[in-house]
């Protein structure tokens, strides 16, 4: 079964201008969560998606939005860009068994903002 | 609010000794912890997990301990190998669902 996938893996931008990323969980995973992950703050809760709707939030500006499509594949953007949105963006699908809820990461997608 | 800690930010360890990880929690109604290794260049990857009702649980070469009273959980490596070498975070579920609630991260230097 194939993992996450989050595209595009590398991303550069400048401040002011806009960027949305993606992620594609794995098959038959309705939830999708997603971090920010920088040297100083570390892995830090961004929203979750289940069936389309955001089920979760982290405390984030609203710059940082995201959504969900029917086929659980997730997108999030991010207004406004300011050199702190400098990091690397996760993106994890899981599936709920047995009341268990283990979160499987994809490789990210590095953001830098000049 | 919430947190979890680790208790060193790295750790070196000779290649064959065992390597032992330290998280603590603040939040005593967690009742699920994963415990990921983050290899550079890469998301993190689940190792094990361990629910509240729990004390102990083995994976292959990994032990994690779950301490209840003091709030503190531990990653045991057997036999540590140089392909183990990366950042290890524990991790609360929050008990609203998908969120996870991430250490600091320690990194596992693994010395031939």
């Amino acid at each position: 079964k194939a993992g996450v996938t989050q595209t595009p893996r590398y991303l550069i931008k400048t401040r002011g201008q806009q960027v949305t990323l993606s992620c594609s969980p794995i098959s038959g995973h309705r939830s999708v969560s997603w971090y920010q992950q920088t040297p100083g703050q570390g892995l830090q809760f961004l929203f979750e998606y289940f069936s389309e709707t955001q089920r979760n939030k982290g405390n984030f500006p609203g710059r940082f939005s995201g959504r969900q499509f029917s086929n659980s594949r997730s997108e999030m953007n991010v207004s406004t860009l300011e050199l702190g949105d400098s990091a690397l963006y996760l993106c994890a699908s899981s599936l709920v068994v047995s009341g268990k809820v283990t979160q499987y990461f994809g490789p990210g997608t590095r953001l830098l903002v000049l | 609010g919430e947190s979890v800690g680790l208790h060193l930010p790295t750790l070196s360890v000779q290649e064959g000794d065992n390597s032992i990880i330290n998280c603590a929690y603040s939040n005593s109604a967690s009742d699920y912890f994963i415990w990921y290794k983050q290899e550079s260049g890469k998301g993190p990857q689940f190792i094990i997990d361990i629910r509240s009702n729990m004390d102990k649980r083995q994976g292959q070469r990994v032990t994690v301990l779950l301490n209840k009273t003091v709030k503190h959980l531990s990653l045991q490596i057997a036999a540590t190998q140089p392909g183990d070498s990366a950042v290890y975070f524990c991790a609360d579920l929050n008990n609203q669902g998908g969120k996870l609630i991430f250490g600091q991260g320690t990194e596992l230097s693994v010395k031939p």
